[in-house]
């Protein structure tokens, strides 16, 4: 079973341009994360999908962050224009829908975003 | 406003004895609480985790240990192999409709042969 792939690993960009990070989640999992750690920081929660619906975008920092999930499948976050502090990895997880006494996660490689 | 925190940025051990890293909470509504280790350039990966009904669960080396009064859970690894180096994060999580996890910074820990 191929686990949560995201692409790019590595993206560096200039403050003002656009980057879109994409993550394509296990297959047959429902429910989609992105979190994001800046320098060493906590790892923090952006939005949650389920399937295609936006469930909790509580902790997308601004609007310059938009999340799609057309079809259910795989996600795009794209940031526009970009701001230096939004350098950081972004990492996608995975988990299906809702079992009992599970809430385990799974996580992909990340894509680590440099704007300069 | 951080509700879960690892005050240890570190720690260091000798293979074969025992790790023990800390994580406090302070949100009480959490229901489920997770570790993960992770190794650079790599995502989190699922470890272990602890209902907040329990004060104990074991698998293998690892063992989580909850203190509910005292907001307190930590990760026990023994014995230690230095395939354990990386960095744990402790993690909480209310449940409900959305199951985000809320993390601490992370805690590394290099196990040294």
């Amino acid at each position: 079973e191929a686990g949560v792939t995201q692409f790019p690993s590595h993206s560096v960009i200039e403050k003002g341009q656009t980057v879109t990070l994409r993550c394509d989640p296990i297959s047959g999992h429902d429910n989609l994360y992105w979190y994001r750690r800046v320098m060493g920081k906590e790892i923090k929660f952006l939005l949650h999908f389920v399937k295609e619906s936006k469930q909790d975008e509580s902790g997308m920092p601004n609007n310059r962050f938009l999340a799609e999930r057309t079809g259910g499948t795989y996600s795009t976050l794209k940031v526009q224009p970009a701001e230096l502090e939004d350098s950081g990895v972004y990492f996608c997880a995975s988990s299906q829908a809702q079992r009992q006494n599970s809430y385990e996660q799974y996580f992909g490689p990340g894509t680590r975003l440099t704007v300069t | 406003d951080q509700q879960v925190k690892q005050n240890s940025p570190s720690l260091s051990v000798q293979e074969g004895r025992i790790s023990i890293l800390n994580c406090d909470y302070t949100n009480s509504m959490f229901d489920y609480f997770l570790w993960y280790k992770k190794y650079p350039a790599e995502g989190p990966t699922f470890l272990i985790s602890i209902s907040s009904i329990k004060d104990k669960n074991e698998d293998g080396r690892f063992t989580v240990f909850l203190n509910k009064s005292a907001k307190h859970l930590s990760l026990h690894i023994v014995p230690s192999q230095p395939g354990d180096s990386a960095v744990y994060f402790c993690a909480g999580t209310y449940g409900g409709a959305t199951n985000k996890l809320i993390f601490g910074t992370g805690t590394l820990l290099a196990v040294q042969p």
